[in-house]
């Protein structure tokens, strides 16, 4: 089972900054988290990863709370292109456990 | 930059046939992941392999098997084929810097229909 949890659906206004929560209360401390989204159909993209500290590449940023609880992914300036399911993984070694994910839709 | 390719992209199979799908991972990657993920489904993982020995096992069905080449490319062998089977197939790939660091890239995947 996925150990994150994420709210099912978001929108966000195009231009404007997605913010898109996750929880992972059960983190244990070698484990990182990943997000990826899947535009439809497509296979998942990876977007970024962080253990502890915030992250930010050309992409997006990631915030992780000090406790690693939970974090928010942030896409500063969302598009269109950007609506797909967002899925925030909790990883350590092997395999992705895919949860339900986030579906944000960027609205004109 | 190189991706992962995935091939056939789309296959049609009838019941109970075989059907065998191929990915081919990123350049000097040398682990290989296969996820399904069935229609209005989140990607299921299946099986993976580091330098051509198994390393994981999902929820892969005992009627697939699959390998890892020495050319690391890896091959998904599907037998028996039901009407659930139906779905897309990813291939990702990794290359592994170590036990924790593991960012894998997808294929574009293969679409399997079973009639």
């Amino acid at each position: 089972d996925a150990k994150t949890t994420q709210p099912t659906s978001m929108d966000c206004a195009e231009g404007r900054a997605a913010n898109l929560p996750c929880n992972h209360s059960t983190i244990s401390g070698n484990e990182y988290v990943y997000w990826y989204r899947q535009i439809h159909s497509q296979g998942p993209q990876y977007i970024i990863h962080g253990l502890k500290n915030n992250e930010t590449n050309e992409m997006a940023s990631l915030i992780i709370t000090e406790d690693r609880k939970s974090s928010t992914l942030i896409l500063p300036h969302a598009t269109l292109r950007d609506t797909a399911v967002y899925y925030c993984i909790v990883h350590y070694g092997q395999n992705f456990v895919f949860g339900p994910g986030t579906r944000l839709s960027v609205l004109p | 930059a190189a991706g992962v390719i995935q091939s056939p992209r789309h296959l049609i199979k009838e019941k109970r046939e075989t059907a065998t799908l191929k990915c081919y991972p990123i350049p000097r990657h040398d682990t290989v992941y296969w996820y399904q993920q069935g229609p209005g489904q989140d990607p299921q993982f299946l099986i993976s392999f580091y330098e051509k020995m198994q390393s994981d096992k999902g929820s892969i069905p005992d009627r697939f098997s699959a390998q890892q080449f020495s050319d690391y490319h890896s091959e998904l062998n599907m037998s028996s084929l039901e009407l659930g089977d139906s779905a897309l197939y990813f291939c990702a790939s990794s290359y592994q810097v170590g036990p924790r660091y593991n960012e894998q890239f997808f294929g574009p995947g293969t679409r399997l229909t079973v009639l």
